[in-house]
């Protein structure tokens, strides 16, 4: 079973900051968050992970609370292109069979 | 990003046949592959997970006489769906991990099946 919590859906307006929570209260010392989303009939794609600190690539910025029970993803000016569905999942990094679990997601919907 | 291609991107076929499924990891290798497969508003469910030169492990519920999976070389996992029914219709998606562990899972872009 997936170990995260994220609402369902989430609306964000073109150009604006979209801010998509997860919460992961059960998560364990060793276990990476990592974010991947899924645009309609596509394969998921990775787009961030983290342990402790907070990171940033091109994609967006993964901010994760001290006691790493909840984390946030923040595209930071979003776009149409970002509406897809988000997938927050935690796991083990140096583990080569374990497999990624997913959730039911929030499906980011931006609005022109 | 490291790349991972699926062929065919989309099949059509009859009650009873089998269909073939490659991933292909397109410039790395991959030592763990997974096969995933997800149904209309659904999320990802995971089938099975194979090794190079190893037989996959199959997750419950997945039958493995039905669901073939062959991961032959470094590059290369096929999943055969054989005598594929209408209830198999379902869009599968396979993943690839680099060698080492340390490294993100890929996604390929999936293959919608259909069984008519």
């Amino acid at each position: 079973d997936a170990k995260t919590t994220q609402p369902p859906s989430m609306d964000c307006a073109e150009g604006r900051a979209a801010n998509l929570p997860c919460n992961h209260s059960t998560i364990s010392g060793n276990e990476y968050v990592y974010w991947y989303r899924q645009i309609h009939s596509q394969g998921p794609q990775y787009i961030i992970h983290g342990l402790k600190n907070n990171e940033t690539n091109e994609m967006a910025s993964l901010i994760i609370t001290e006691d790493r029970k909840s984390s946030t993803l923040i595209l930071p000016h979003a776009t149409l292109r970002d509406t897809a569905v988000y997938y927050c999942i935690v796991s083990y990094r140096y583990s080569g069979n374990t497999p990624l679990v997913f959730g039911k997601g929030t499906r980011l919907s931006v609005i022109a | 990003g490291a790349v991972v291609s699926q062929h065919p991107s989309w099949v059509i076929c009859k009650s009873g046949t089998s269909v073939k499924i490659e991933c292909r990891s397109l410039d790395f290798q991959a030592t763990t592959m997974f096969w995933y497969r997800q149904f209309p508003k659904q999320s990802l469910m995971l089938m099975a997970t194979s090794n190079e030169g190893s037989k996959a492990t199959y997750e419950q519920g997945v039958e493995k006489d039905k669901f073939l999976i062959n991961h032959a070389s470094l590059t290369l996992s096929t999943l055969t769906v054989t005598s594929a029914h209408p209830e198999d219709s379902s869009f599968y998606i396979c993943s690839a991990r680099e060698g080492g562990g340390g490294n993100e899972q890929f996604f390929g872009p999936g293959t919608r099946l259909t069984v008519l």
